[in-house]
């Protein structure tokens, strides 16, 4: 039974640029949330989505955005990078939107 | 009120002993309180969870003491061995009311001596 799954692992951008991360849930879920973690931090939630719409957001700008396929698979996007976008990007995926959350191994995302 | 304060930021035990982490919450509506552990360059893998229903839940080497009044919950790891260095967040949200998102801890950075 696959783990929820991330793609890509690394990734190095710069400023200004736009990238899109990838996540596939565990089998079974249909309920995906991103978190962001900086180095030496907790994760900070991002946004959940369930049905294929964006139902709890977190303080992030409208910088970061998503999107839910009707295969419960989940992108995020984040558009004009900015340094402080460094971190590590986390998928969790749960049973439903009250069931425990599974983490991903993340996206490492570098902004230069 | 959505903080989850964790202490200590780092903890250092010798292989057998036992670490104990510890957090505290603000907010009443929090209702699940899980444990994760994160090895350098790995997403956070799930350790044992409670529900303020029950004040003790132990798994294996694990355990989760809950204190409801003082609104404080702790990990226990039991002979802790070299295998169990990484870092360990607790959470929290309150599912029951609506609130999915986890509130993370700031993280226990744990070294376990052979």
């Amino acid at each position: 039974d696959a783990g929820v799954t991330q793609s890509p692992t690394h990734l190095i951008k710069t400023r200004g640029q736009q990238v899109t991360l990838r996540c596939s849930p565990k089998s079974g879920h249909d309920t995906v949330s991103w978190y962001q973690q900086a180095l030496g931090q907790g994760p900070q939630f991002i946004f959940q989505y369930y049905e294929e719409e964006e139902r709890q957001r977190g303080n992030f700008p409208d910088r970061f955005s998503g999107h839910q396929f009707p295969n419960y698979s989940s992108e995020l996007n984040v558009n004009a990078l900015l340094l402080g976008d460094s971190a590590l990007y986390l998928c969790a995926s749960s049973l439903d939107r009250q069931g425990t959350q599974y983490f991903g191994p993340g996206t490492r995302l570098l902004v230069l | 009120q959505q903080q989850v304060k964790q202490s200590p930021q780092s903890l250092i035990v010798q292989k057998g002993g036992i670490s104990i982490i510890n957090c505290a919450y603000e907010n009443t509506a929090f209702d699940y309180f899980p444990w994760y552990q994160q090895f350098p360059g790995k997403g956070p893998a799930l350790l044992i969870a409670i529900r303020p229903d029950v004040s003790e839940k132990k798994e294996g080497r694990f355990t989760i003491s809950f204190n409801k009044s003082a609104k404080q919950f702790s990990l226990h790891i039991m002979d802790s061995q070299p295998g169990d260095s990484a870092t360990y967040f607790c959470a929290a949200n309150s599912p029951t009311s609506g609130t999915y998102k986890y509130i993370f801890g700031t993280g226990t950075r744990l070294k376990v001596l052979a």
